[in-house]
């Protein structure tokens, strides 16, 4: 079955530090987004792309990147971690634009 | 500022009964709307799309969608404790560019179904 899953699923790290999460769809859908999840904000966007060599910014991209060269993984990088970058993690992909988007497992980072 | 509220409970509902969770949105550019279901420490799951007024059914649930209100709810009937989650509310303006296209999410109600 296609599916979407996220490695690793728990990660501590320490401030400074280079983090990179990794997210591998085989749905082939085009589009893949990044969301963290914290109490009281719900889900927000970080970054989003439309295909391949395609990213942009969302929401709260300030200290994340993602590069696209491949249609299957979107990998999400935080430059200097941050304690404020304490969250869950979640990737997700969808068909098309403006369909609905299907979520990876999540990955739980903690920024020490 | 695209903004999805949602009343963050904790709502509790008897075995059996219907539970009526509400949402509502301040883009009137919104035009496709999603409930998710999240079990504690675990990823959303989707469970409803509603694209137009009125009422959608699937099984036990059953979206609600009013554009000129800007609200768009989520019935459950005969709740079972197995639907004890938090439900997320969704939007996304079909018609921007850029992030502001992209799925805006409330920040979810807590359902819990006593057995």
């Amino acid at each position: 079955d296609a599916e979407i899953t996220q490695s690793p699923r728990h990660k501590i790290t320490e401030t400074g530090r280079q983090v990179t999460l990794a997210c591998h769809q085989t749905w082939n859908h085009n589009n893949m987004f990044w969301y963290r999840q914290d109490l009281g904000h719900g889900l927000r966007l970080i970054h989003y792309s439309y295909g391949v060599q395609d990213t942009n910014k969302g929401e709260v991209s300030d200290g994340y990147s993602v590069s696209r060269s491949n249609t299957e993984d979107l990998p999400l990088t935080l430059e200097s971690a941050a304690s404020s970058q304490t969250s869950v993690y979640f990737c997700a992909s969808s068909e098309n634009k403006d369909t609905e988007a299907f979520f990876g497992q999540g990955t739980r980072l903690t920024v020490v | 500022q695209k903004e999805v509220e949602q009343n963050s409970g904790p709502l509790s509902v008897p075995e059996g009964a219907i539970a009526s969770l509400n949402c509502t949105y301040s883009d009137r550019g919104s035009q496709s709307f999603f409930w998710y279901r999240q079990y504690s420490g675990k990823s959303p799951e989707l469970i409803m799309s509603i694209y137009s007024n009125g009422d959608k059914e699937d099984g036990r649930f059953t979206a609600q969608l009013n554009k000129a209100s800007q609200y768009v709810s989520l019935l459950i009937r005969d709740s079972q404790p197995s639907d004890s989650a938090t439900y997320l509310c969704a939007v996304r303006a079909t018609f921007l560019a850029g992030s502001a296209r992209q799925l805006t999410f409330g920040s979810g109600t807590q359902l819990t179904v006593l057995p």
